[in-house]
């Protein structure tokens, strides 16, 4: 079971905006950045958001992360077909030493 | 362009042994952290290790802590994981990859498979 929870699975039509949450606690987002990741089928993770909302290079700015509190969101709009994939959350937790992530948001394009 | 390339994975009897290995290229290794990530079929990702440049720092999971050794031989550029008493649950691909709070490149990972 993970300690940061995302819903299970989203979708949307080509050209909708989609928000994925990821929810967590006072040991992890709550005191530290959010980070996510894309994941395509039979693909390695690659890092989508850095510190809450931060883009890595290459990025596209329909990707965009926010964090309030202890909980945490990624919006995509401009919905493409390509956007379809797994998407987790992470941080750093304090009390486990370690980084948590997400149990994983997979998304359907209609 | 950064590379990071693991190998070693491959099937195991629960209780067995096994060493992956990670070779970096195109960035200077010795300035960063890394870490193993897996991902057991079909579930999440779950952070197993990562230490820090010269080794100095090490944190493991609970899940494999007493049982897996992470090392770096930054002469060489490689990250290594040392994996013991396997269990069935340590099926995965292991990923190689930069970072320790996150993570900014990945490798293509290497399947380990523990099953009798």
């Amino acid at each position: 079971q993970s300690v940061l929870t995302q819903p299970p699975s989203a979708s949307g039509t080509p050209g909708q905006r989609v928000t994925i949450s990821c929810s967590g606690g006072s040991s992890n987002i709550g005191s530290d950045f959010v980070y996510w990741y894309q994941q395509l089928p039979g693909m390695a993770p690659k890092l989508l958001i850095y510190k809450n909302h931060q883009r890595p290079s290459g990025v596209p700015d329909r990707f965009s992360g926010s964090k309030s509190g202890t909980s945490a969101s990624l919006d995509i709009s401009g919905l493409r077909s390509e956007d379809e994939a797994d998407y987790y959350c992470s941080a750093w937790d304090d009390s486990l030493n370690g980084v948590i992530f997400g149990g994983g948001t997979k998304l359907t394009v209609l | 362009q950064v590379h990071l390339v693991e190998s070693g994975g491959g099937l195991v009897k629960p209780g067995g042994s096994l060493r992956l290995s990670c070779a970096a290229s195109g960035f200077t290794f010795s300035d960063y952290y890394m870490s193993w990530i897996r991902q057991a079929p079909g579930k999440g990702l779950e952070w197993v290790s990562f230490i820090t440049t010269s080794g100095e720092i090490i944190y493991y999971a609970d899940s494999v802590k007493g049982r897996f050794t992470i090392s770096r031989d930054n002469a060489k550029n490689s990250l290594s994981l040392q994996m013991n008493s396997l269990r069935a649950e340590d099926t995965a691909v292991y990923y190689c990859a930069r970072g320790s709070d996150f993570f900014d490149q990945w490798g293509q990972g290497t399947l380990v498979t523990v099953s009798s």
